[in-house]
């Protein structure tokens, strides 16, 4: 069964950084790009960035390029999201996502999601 | 940036009754159109891809259809459970994007 874990949210000042985790199981995690969607209270989903099978390759939207930083362990089986310059409209519920074709298919859909872990940026 | 626009923004509709959603790409994303369910306090579903194809286990009162930039799903006799918001994604050209979605509510 394929199971997306975040985790790493939580409450931080703006200006601040936060790293969050993305732990999967139940599928050959290398060969599947990766992504994070994220959704702030009340909105629709929006798309921050993703990440090939290899890590080689990434992709940000522009509202986080420069302040965020997409990565991935195949070792751990385990994505990441480093954030730093956090402002405000970043606060949402972040989402890992994995695409339903293997790596370099570039179809980015998603099949599975993880929960979600929120993240608050306010003083 | 693509922009995928939604519409209805809310959409009231009966049990047993069919319910089709609209989604508008502002330039061509070939068949590259998913659309996604989502229930309060849950992660989004994927429904379909593709433009057309259902997900696995998706059932088949859900359908999809394009017709040059605008994408339907059609929703062929709602069930309860079918009561949620649905968005529509592209994913021919970088920045992915999502519509705004659309709230099915009982009427």
């Amino acid at each position: 069964e394929v199971q997306l874990l975040e985790s790493g949210g939580g409450l931080v000042q703006p200006g601040g950084s936060l790293r969050l985790s993305c732990a999967a199981s139940g599928f050959s995690f290398s060969s599947y790009d990766m992504t994070w969607v994220r959704q702030a209270p009340g909105k629709g989903l929006e798309w921050v960035s993703s990440i090939t099978g290899s890590g080689g390759i990434t992709n940000y939207a522009d509202s986080v390029k420069g302040r965020f930083t997409i990565s991935r362990d195949n070792s751990k089986n385990t994505l990441y999201l480093q954030m730093n310059s956090l402002r405000a409209e970043d606060t949402a519920v972040y989402y890992c996502a994995k695409t339903l074709l293997g790596s370099a298919s570039y179809r980015y859909y998603f099949d599975y999601w993880g929960q979600g872990t929120p993240v608050t940026v306010s003083s | 940036e693509i922009v995928m626009t939604q519409s209805p923004a809310t959409l009231p509709v009966s049990p047993g009754e069919r319910a089709t959603l609209s989604c508008r790409a502002s330039q061509s994303v070939s068949s590259n159109l998913a659309w996604y369910q989502q229930k309060p306090g849950q992660a989004p579903r994927l429904l379909i891809y593709g433009a057309s194809t259902r997900a696995t286990g998706i059932p088949a009162r859900f359908s999809g259809s394009e017709s040059g930039t605008e994408f339907t799903l059609t929703i062929s006799s709602l069930q309860s459970e079918d009561f949620a918001v649905y968005y529509c994604q592209q994913y021919n050209n970088w920045p992915l994007t999502f519509g705004q979605g659309t709230k099915l509510e009982i009427k």
